[in-house]
């Protein structure tokens, strides 16, 4: 079974408006951390944002939250207030296990922002 | 300027010819790894280091070696390269075991093997 299920290949958001990026994970273990990473068309990974699994609140960092359903095992991206610079592909990634140091990416969402 | 260096950046190479991509970060992290990115797979976990001559095999090690004989340094090396390891290699650092600073990317090594 896959670890980590991103199923929109591509989404378009208009300018200004906000936008949710579905990520589904897959562990039994209790302690794991997950984190969304955006990666422009210049290649590089630029890390947004993280949350533990034991953290009460969904994680916030500027525009960008983290819709976290710990029972449906679900951590959504939404970013809101959508920019053109904010264009790319946005990977859902776990960390599994308290000890375990294996990392999982989901195929990622390419997001169109349109003017 | 913190961060994670990785070269070459693009290599072309013939089948079993041996090549080492480097990684060094100065950010004096202990966690660091290795991952290719393939279309429609996302990045997979190559190897990762916890410390100092501390490795472990992630989730596509068959091909690869690395060592971590110094904290800021990691590379990857391919004995014996085939076409199948065409691929963009990332390697990253984080700062904690848990990465809840976030893992560090670098540029990333684009390598073709014909």
């Amino acid at each position: 079974a896959q670890k980590i299920t991103q199923t929109q290949p591509g989404m378009f958001v208009q300018e200004k408006e906000a936008v949710t990026l579905d990520c589904t994970y897959d562990t039994s273990d209790p302690s794991y951390g997950l984190f969304w990473y955006k990666q422009p068309s210049s290649g590089e990974m630029i890390f947004l944002i993280y949350q533990g699994s034991y953290d009460q609140q969904n994680a916030t960092e500027g525009r960008y939250s983290l819709n976290f359903q710990k029972a449906r095992k679900s951590a959504n991206l939404v970013i809101s207030a959508s920019q053109l610079g904010d264009s790319a592909m946005y990977f859902c990634a776990m960390r599994e296990g308290a000890t375990g140091n294996q990392f999982y990416f989901g195929t990622g969402t390419s997001l169109t922002v349109i003017p | 300027e913190a961060q994670v260096t990785q070269n070459p950046r693009y290599l072309i190479t013939v089948t079993g010819k041996k090549l080492t991509v480097t990684c060094s970060q100065n950010m004096n992290h202990e966690y660091m790894s290795w991952y290719r990115q393939d279309p429609g797979l996302g990045l997979r976990q190559i190897y990762y280091s916890m410390n100092v001559e501390v490795t472990d095999k992630g989730d596509v090690p068959e091909g690869y070696k690395v060592s971590r004989k110094e904290k800021r340094n990691f590379p990857l090396i391919l004995e014996s390269p085939s076409p199948n390891q065409t691929s963009l290699y990332f390697c990253a650092s984080s700062q904690t075991r848990l990465g809840a600073d976030g893992y560090t990317f670098g540029s990333g090594t684009r390598l073709t093997v014909v």
